[in-house]
């Protein structure tokens, strides 16, 4: 099946530093990523919607500014957390949306791994 | 909105025990409803899907049937296994592969 990779799987940063995250798609071309983010024993609240070569949109009470997203290309998005402080701290997931090559009955989101933020 | 209940785990069964974890949506249209399941250490996989009222998915002798009439999809397996113990999560969408909505997954733990 496809495969979503994501680096760093984890990392441990300061307070006030910025950290990104990069999400891959290995083996097909994603007009669509989704970032998520998951705080323990709860369930995955989508962070924002990544379109390929146009700004993302974002959920409500997500601060655009804080977490910058980027898809500059068809295979990779990444989240920039910036000034990140404690309560960034978090599972952050994303997923791409393999829709270019397969029938709309087929249209499947795939998950990566997940990176685990700690902001001291 | 939109919304989605599972049921709160973490659900303990001995390996070959019936397994069902209840999921029951709230929406304002007609999603499609979806069964993910996490194995440690690993991304979300897709474990089954419904798109319409009265279908049901299945997967790996897991099953699910979408119940329009009371909003919900509950997850069943006859007999477990240990390689099953995972986080289970009900989702849905309104696109197949768009925007997905989660419950807030079901810890599965299975014995030997």
């Amino acid at each position: 099946g496809a495969v979503v990779s994501q680096h760093p799987s984890w990392v441990i940063c300061k307070s006030g530093t910025s950290v990104k995250i990069e999400c891959r798609s290995l083996d097909f071309q994603a007009t669509t990523m989704f970032w998520y983010r998951q705080f323990p024993k709860q369930s995955l609240m989508l962070m924002a919607t990544s379109n390929e070569g146009s700004k993302a949109t974002y959920e409500q009470g997500v601060e655009k500014d804080k977490f910058l997203i980027n898809h500059a290309s068809l295979t990779l998005s990444t989240l920039t957390v910036t000034s990140a402080h404690p309560e960034d701290s978090s599972f952050y997931i994303c997923s791409a949306r393999d829709y270019i090559s397969l029938a709309p009955s087929t249209d499947t989101q795939y998950f990566g791994p997940g990176t685990r933020l700690t902001v001291l | 909105g939109d919304s989605v209940t599972q049921m709160e785990g973490p659900v303990t069964l001995s390996e070959e025990a019936f397994l069902t974890i209840n999921c029951t949506y709230t929406a304002t249209g007609y999603p499609s409803l979806f069964w993910y399941v996490q194995y440690p250490g690993e991304g979300l996989q897709l474990l089954l899907k419904a798109t319409k009222a009265d279908d049901k998915g299945s997967n790996k002798g897991f099953e699910a049937t979408y119940r329009k009439e009371t909003t919900s999809f509950h997850l069943e397996k006859g007999s477990v296994q240990v390689s099953d113990s995972a986080v289970y999560f009900c989702a849905l969408s309104y696109n197949q592969g768009g925007k997905l909505i989660f419950g807030q997954g079901t810890e599965l733990s299975v014995k030997p």
